[in-house]
């Protein structure tokens, strides 16, 4: 099986713009989880998903928001930029309640 | 917010020897995971210990669990150079499984050849 898969790798923004992350999930796999992870912070949960509903969502401003489709695939978004948005964003899919299966990442920095 | 600390934060070792990192977290948990990152790379999973369990083995590894200390181990034996990496642990909440889960801060392991 194909694992997680992000796009894209890296990401230059600047300032106020908004961007949007793709994941796509290990086939079978209907949980998405997302995750940001900066090296102030370390990493921390943003939100999931499950059959295209959010089921849990971390501590995040409403800047940061998701969806997922029918075919399980999920996007993220952050709208108005800011510098302190500049982080590795990690996606996680899994069939059970047991193992988490990550995605390379995908790069943001904010100019 | 992190669930807790991992200790220590930094380790180097001589290839060919073990390597010991602990993990605390603060609340009651369903599970605890750990995971390996290479360099700002994706996370691998390793190994998932439960609440109900005390040692876990996989391979190299080994992982202890006590959750009247809220603590964690993970023990990694006869190290090699390709183990060079950042081990993070996560705890999954009671509530909801393992789609939420709190990393610690963790431990960036460098093996010596």
């Amino acid at each position: 099986k194909a694992g997680v898969t992000q796009t894209p790798r890296y990401l230059i923004k600047t300032r106020g713009q908004q961007v949007t992350l793709s994941c796509s999930p290990i086939s079978g796999h209907r949980s998405v989880s997302w995750y940001q992870q900066t090296p102030g912070q370390g990493l921390q949960f943003l939100f999931e998903y499950f059959s295209e509903t959010q089921r849990n969502k971390g501590n995040f401003p409403g800047r940061f928001s998701g969806r997922q489709f029918s075919n399980s695939r999920s996007e993220m978004n952050v709208s108005t930029l800011e510098l302190g948005d500049s982080a590795l964003y990690l996606c996680a899919s899994s069939i059970s309640t047991d193992t988490q299966y990550f995605g390379p990442g995908t790069r943001l920095t904010v100019l | 917010s992190q669930q807790g600390e991992e200790d220590p934060q930094a380790l180097s070792i001589q290839e060919g020897e073990n390597a010991t990192m602990n993990c605390s977290y603060k609340t009651s948990i369903n599970n605890l995971q750990w995971y390996r990152q290479n360099s700002g790379r994706g996370l691998v999973h390793l190994i998932l210990i439960r609440s109900n369990e005390r040692e876990k083995h996989s391979g190299r590894l080994r992982v202890t669990l006590d959750t009247s200390k809220k603590s964690s181990s993970l023990l990694i034996t006869a190290s090699r150079a390709a183990d060079t990496a950042s081990y993070f642990c996560a705890t999954a909440p009671l509530r909801w499984g393992n789609e939420k889960l709190t990393f610690g801060t963790g431990t960036r392991l460098t093996i010596i050849p």
